[in-house]
């Protein structure tokens, strides 16, 4: 089936430290690769997306390749600031427009 | 532009009481998806429509819950009788068409957080 595994947080950073949140999926075919972010009390954001192997999105600063080899999207960020704090959620999409959502993980950015 | 758009923010009711919560997706988009989303249980997908028809409920946690999509712009989500285990942030979220080139993007309304005394 579809699935995805984020890593288990709660992760505590300083702020301006390198940020990278683990992600993989299983997925039969060719699904595309998203990151949401939720701020406290609000709903989810794209982040980030592609939509095809070898693809990098990027935005704000962060960063996810889609490695089809390793079936891997893990977000990365170089400097993270306090504003970054937030909870990360991986995604894949399939066939329809059904998602499948990792669990979350938590990130705390202390000055 | 308004985004996905719900209703109400925030509802406190009592165990046994009926809860409707109420979601506008944005316009144009033909796929709306309500989720629970709870600490213990994480992001659910309880339910999603594509075209005003719902495509797969089996989310959706027991007869207790239904939901109705009568029209493009307009769904509900409905609990009766609550229980105070349905206390959670309910979301609502749509998309384009998936065939578009950006209907693998699902937006998010801000979200319902219900009480269940």
């Amino acid at each position: 089936g579809n699935s995805v595994t984020q890593m288990e947080g709660p992760v505590t950073l300083s702020e301006e430290a390198f940020l990278t949140i683990n992600c993989t999926y299983t997925a039969t075919g060719y699904p595309s690769l998203f990151w949401y972010v939720q701020y406290p009390g609000e709903g989810l954001q794209l982040l980030l997306k592609a939509t095809k192997a070898d693809d990098k999105g990027s935005n704000k600063g962060f960063e996810a390749t889609y490695r089809k080899e390793t079936t891997s999207f893990h977000l990365e960020k170089g400097s993270v600031q306090v504003s970054d704090s937030a909870v990360y959620f991986c995604a894949l999409r399939r066939t329809g427009n059904q998602f499948y959502f990792g669990t979350g993980t938590s990130l705390t950015v202390i000055p | 532009d308004a985004g996905v758009i719900q209703s109400p923010r925030h509802e406190v009711t009592e165990m046994g009481q009926e809860v409707t919560l109420r979601c506008k997706p944005i316009s144009g988009h033909n796929s709306l998806f309500w989720y629970r989303q709870t600490m213990m249980r994480g992001l659910e997908l309880l339910i999603y429509f594509n075209n005003n028809v719902p495509i797969d409920d089996s989310g959706m946690p027991e007869d207790r819950f239904s939901a109705k999509m009568p029209n493009a712009s307009f769904s509900t989500l409905k609990i009766q009788p609550s229980e105070p285990r349905d206390s959670a942030v309910y979301f609502c979220a749509s998309s384009l068409p998936s065939g578009s080139s950006l209907g693998d993007t699902q937006y998010f309304g801000p979200g319902t957080r219900l009480t269940v005394l």
